[in-house]
């Protein structure tokens, strides 16, 4: 079945390092991807998202580029800030189901200043 | 405009005890999901409703139920409850349910079985 595969955390980085959140997929298909953030006792926030091969989503300095080749979404920002601290998802959506989302385990940034 | 509102937002109950809980789409939504949030298992899919009708199901037991009513608002039930019920229960909202629409969160209601 569909699958999502994102790297372990917690990710520990300085504030203005450069920060890549590794993602990769398995599904049948052409599924659209998404990374989703979810700051600390909140929901789910949408980051940026794609719905074709070589797509770039893109949102507030984070970057994803939907890669069919090599089946990866990976998550990437030229320079972090505290305020980027939170659990990061990549997650799929396949055509065959409709709006439901496969997740990935989830990756912990940390960021300090 | 208002977001997706789920109701309550924290909640006790004991083990056997039943529980629903709400959520209210984005005005002109007319898909909306489910979805439970653990530690261990991490995000899954429950189920996702659209124009009233069942339209998916993730690997739940029949334990776990919802609907949808004209209005596009909708409940998910759980009945029964076990410890490992306790969670976060996420609703989720899109337009018209397409895989590459953009699906929108509600803030979740923690449920805590004890």
């Amino acid at each position: 079945g569909d699958s999502v595969t994102q790297m372990e955390g917690p990710v520990t980085l300085s504030e203005e390092a450069f920060l890549t959140i590794n993602c990769t997929y398995t599904a049948t298909g052409y599924p659209s991807l998404f990374w989703y953030v979810q700051y600390p006792g909140e929901g789910l926030q949408l980051l940026l998202k794609a719905t074709k091969a070589d797509d770039k989503g893109s949102n507030k300095g984070f970057e994803a580029t939907y890669r069919k080749e090599t089946t990866s979404f990976h998550l990437e920002k030229g320079s972090v800030q505290v305020s980027d601290s939170a659990v990061y998802f990549c997650a799929l959506s396949s055509n065959q189901a409709g709006t439901a989302l496969i997740f990935g385990k989830g990756t912990t940034l940390s960021v300090s200043s | 405009k208002a977001g997706v509102t789920q109701t309550p937002r924290y909640l006790i109950k004991t083990r056997g005890q039943q529980v629903t809980l709400s959520c209210s789409p984005i005005s002109g939504h007319r898909s909306v999901s489910w979805y439970q949030q653990t530690p261990g298992q991490g995000l899954q899919f429950l189920f996702e409703y659209f124009s009233e009708t069942q339209r998916n199901k993730g690997n739940f037991p029949g334990r776990f139920s919802g609907r949808q009513f004209s209005n596009s608002r909708s409940e998910m039930n759980v009945s029964t409850l076990e410890l490992g019920d306790s969670a976060l229960y996420l609703c989720a909202s899109s337009l018209e349910g397409h895989s590459g629409n953009t699906i929108y969160f509600g803030e979740g209601s923690w449920l805590t079985v004890v």
